[in-house]
């Protein structure tokens, strides 16, 4: 099994330019989470899906960030316009269910705002 | 507020030396703690949660909710335990999970 799927795996873009990253989880897995992890920190939930359902967003900037999980599968996480402080390493996670169950993560998207 | 706070950024021992990882927690109701890993150039993965009570590769982890802690221990270090380790506290059956800072282990030959 491939695990959790994310790319691109790095990204460099400019100040004010959008970016998007995907997200496939383990199949069957109805909890999705996208992570942010600064330098030296560990992981901060930006926002959880129950199936399609965003559930818990209240972590996400939401004047320049949005995601997306059509069809309860893929999600998307966009940033519009990016700035210096976004770089970061943005994870995406996937459980079967969220209630105690372990979370299985994606090797991340490293992200670099010049 | 609910936290997780991990003293220590870096932790080197001998190879064979016994280790402990401390976390300490803040949460007044019923905790769900997990211990996760990473090793190098691979991704984040579980190594043991509180309510499994069970040893994997050698590490336990003992919730004590007086202490509000849930340190993680090996009595043997080996060099492969060389790794990034963040602790984790659940609440709300597990809807909710936050992440400490992590503590590098660096285990010397």
């Amino acid at each position: 099994e491939a695990g959790v799927v994310q790319s691109p795996r790095y990204k460099i873009i400019e100040k004010k330019q959008p970016v998007a990253f995907w997200c496939n989880p383990i199949s069957g897995h109805n909890t999705l989470y996208w992570y942010l992890q600064n330098l030296g920190q560990g992981p901060e939930l930006l926002i959880r899906y129950e199936n399609e359902e965003a559930v818990d967003d209240s972590q996400l900037p939401k004047d320049r960030f949005s995601a997306e999980r059509l069809k309860g599968v893929d999600s998307t996480l966009k940033i519009q316009p990016a700035e210096l402080g976004d770089s970061a390493v943005y994870l995406c996670a996937s459980s079967l269910v969220a209630r105690g169950n372990e979370q299985f993560f994606g090797p991340g998207t490293r992200l670099t705002v010049l | 507020a609910q936290r997780v706070t991990q003293p220590e950024k870096l932790l080197s021992v001998f190879k064979g030396a016994p280790v402990e990882l401390k976390c300490n927690y803040s949460y007044s109701g019923s905790p769900e703690l997990f211990w996760y890993v990473q090793y190098s150039r691979q991704r984040l993965q579980l190594l043991l949660r509180h309510i499994s009570r069970e040893s994997i590769k050698g590490f336990t982890a003992d919730l004590n909710k007086g202490e509000t802690s849930f340190h993680l221990k090996k009595p043997f270090a080996q060099e492969e335990d060389s790794a990034m380790y963040y602790c984790a506290l659940s609440w709300s059956g597990g809807f909710k999970t936050i992440f400490g800072a992590g503590t590098r282990l660096f285990v010397k030959a």
